[in-house]
């Protein structure tokens, strides 16, 4: 059973950098997506973005300009940099484990969906 | 990019009932939709993908269907384990993943 846990400061200042670090347990890092997706209190889940197993990054358009994901397979973890945060980047933060469908029309696989999360962790940005 | 809608946003029903969720998509995703289901607190859980391929372990009361820009999440006799909020999410650009509004499930 594959287990991610996410850690990191529960509280972060606004305009700082806010830095997650995800734990994948089974040793599956070195295949497969790994994502970051959050949730604002009272609202819908927003995906951030995702580090594929070959080290490629894509990122939420809206997010781009202040987004990094990052893996470090040698520790099974990956990480999350959000810079220049504000009061609107506080929410729960999840990371995902992202699996590929083969699309036989076009010899491609699609990314992602997500079969593995975390429990999540609340990051609220306040002075 | 690929915006999702669903609807409703909020179902009432009661345990027994059949549900059905819609969630479209602002232009063709082809099959490439999922679907889960989240509760409050906890990790949001994979029910379906491939739009219509049902997750290992999931029970076999829930299906899906759709392709192109219209899709559905159906609950054939709804459980008392099943209130809980679901979620479309659209994987169709490998470049940007979006998410439905999300469809919160309540007792009526």
């Amino acid at each position: 059973q594959v287990q991610l846990q996410e850690s990191g400061p529960g509280l972060v200042k606004p305009s700082e950098t806010l830095s997650l670090t995800c734990t994948v347990s089974d040793g599956s890092i070195s295949s497969y997506s790994w994502n970051w997706i959050r949730q604002p209190p009272g609202k819908g889940l927003e995906w951030v973005g995702y580090v594929s197993h070959i080290g490629t990054t894509y990122y939420n358009p809206s997010l781009k300009s202040r987004v990094s994901i990052s893996v470090d397979t040698s520790k099974s973890q990956f990480s999350l940099k959000l810079s220049s945060v504000t009061a609107a980047d506080t929410a729960v933060y999840y990371c995902a484990r992202g699996r590929e469908d083969y699309d036989i029309l076009t010899g491609y696989y699609k990314r992602n969906h997500f079969d593995y999360w975390g429990q999540g962790t609340l990051v609220t940005v306040s002075s | 990019d690929i915006q999702m809608t669903q609807s409703p946003s909020i179902l009432s029903a009661s345990v027994g009932d059949r549900v059905t969720i819609t969630c479209r998509a602002s232009q063709s995703i082809s099959i490439w939709l999922a679907w889960y289901q989240h509760k409050p607190g906890k990790a949001p859980k994979l029910l379906i993908y491939k739009a219509s391929t049902l997750e290992s372990g999931v029970p076999s009361r829930f299906s899906a269907s759709g392709s192109g820009t219209e899709f559905t999440l159906t609950i054939s006799s709804l459980q008392p384990d099943d209130f809980a909020t679901y979620y479309c999410q659209q994987y169709n650009a490998y470049n940007f993943l979006s998410f439905g509004g999300g469809t919160k499930v309540e007792i009526k």
